[in-house]
Order: C-alpha cells, then structure tokens, then sequence
C-alpha cells in the first residue's frame, strides 16, 4: 500500500470548515483513499473513500487531485464532536485481485475543534 | 452503531493466562480484521479472515491465533499472556469478495494483563 503523509496536527473553530490535506505521491492506478477517524479509543469510523473523483456524503466531502496525488477531506460545518484522530489510507480495490486488503494505518492528523 | 459487535468491553487478566475476543460482523460481511492498538504502536494489522478461510497476516504473534466459524463469528485467542499484550483489540468487517467495500469497526476489548 501505498505511504501517505498528514499534519500531526490541525486546530478548527466550531461551525468552520475543517480541510485536512493529505499526500500520496506513490499512489497507484487501482488504489483508492479512504478516510477514517478515531474519537478517544472508540473504533475507527469510516467516513468516506474515493478512487479519482471528488465525493460527498452526508458526513464529508473528499477532493482528490487530478494528478492522485493528494487529497483534502472537507467537513463543512465542524463541531466540538468532530474532535478525533483522522487518518487518510490508500488501499488496492477488492476487485483488483488477491487477499490483501488490510488497511495500513499511520498516525493521522489529531483534529482539534475548538468553540 | 457500525453493526460490528465486539464482545467482552473490557478484560482483566493475570500474566500467563489465555482469553478468547469474540467479534461478530455486521450482517452479509463476510470479511473480518483484527486489529491491535496499543498506546506506543498505533493500530497494527493482525490477520484477516474471508468466509471462513484466512486470507493474509500481519503482525500477528505466535501466541495468538484466531478463526471464522461457519456462522461468520469470529474469534481472536491470545495465550500466554505477558504484560506487553495489553491493548484495545478492534475487530473490522467488510463485503469482501469483488465488492469495493470500507472495513467497519466495531468498539473494541479492551484487555488489561496484570
């Protein structure tokens, strides 16, 4: 999988929006970015994932860049419960073949909503 | 509520003894992770399992070992317990097979070695 590269870090004001970006130089074709957060020990939530298009649900949007290379999760309207650990994941699709469909976390980005 | 259910919360346990994490997926998943976090390691990929069979290891110690039962359910069984394998154990599940699908968590065992 490939390696991605996050701030440690981001501070957010309640009811801003929240951008945290997220680099994936070593991206390939049939990888797809996932996003995910922790709230204190709690298990990880899904949020949102995408292979070249921007997508949008009802928790985030995901912009990734023409060129796949980075990618920016957007919550558009932060609240103090958005305070967690997000993590920003490449991973081969399960169509793609093989077994190997683990999700390879690193350290995320430590979002802190402040009021 | 991610539907992944993770069973006991929380567990407490003397150095040497044997405990078995039950995890039962969220319903029509048939792929499980397991998962370890531990304050110094982040969270660590132990092994998958895909309808029964097991499908790729991480991490996963010796003393460790896990399987999916015919129901779905699995389980994660941890021997010989030393002081270092207390974490929380997350369980994951997904569509598996063709289908593109995020890994769902469930919250976890927190397991204490004494």
């Amino acid at each position: 999988d490939a390696k991605t590269t996050q701030p440690p870090s981001m501070d957010c004001a309640e009811g801003r929006a929240a951008n945290l970006p997220c680099n994936h130089s070593t991206i390939s074709g049939n990888e797809y970015v996932y996003w995910y957060r922790q709230i204190h020990s709690q298990g990880p939530q899904y949020i949102i994932h995408g292979l070249k298009n921007n997508e949008t649900n009802e928790m985030a949007s995901l912009i990734i860049t023409e060129d796949r290379k980075s990618s920016t999760l957007i919550l558009p309207h932060a609240t103090l419960r958005d305070t967690a650990v997000y993590y920003c994941i490449v991973r081969v699709g399960e169509g793609s073949g093989g077994s190997n469909y683990k999700l390879t976390f690193g350290k995320g980005t430590l979002l802190t909503v402040n009021p | 509520d991610s539907g992944v259910t993770q069973t006991p919360k929380h567990l407490i346990t003397a150095t040497g003894q044997r405990v078995t994490l039950r995890c039962s997926p969220r319903s029509g998943d048939l792929s499980v992770y397991w998962y370890q976090q531990s304050l110094d390691q982040g969270l660590q990929f132990l092994i998958q399992y895909y309808n029964g069979e097991e499908r790729a290891k991480g991490n996963i110690l010796e003393r460790f070992s896990a399987q999916q039962f015919p129901d779905l359910h699995s389980e994660l069984n941890l021997s010989s317990l030393e002081l270092g394998d207390s974490a929380l154990y997350f369980c994951a599940s997904s569509v598996g097979g063709r289908h593109n699908s995020p890994l769902h968590f469930g919250n976890g065992t927190r397991l204490t070695v004494t």
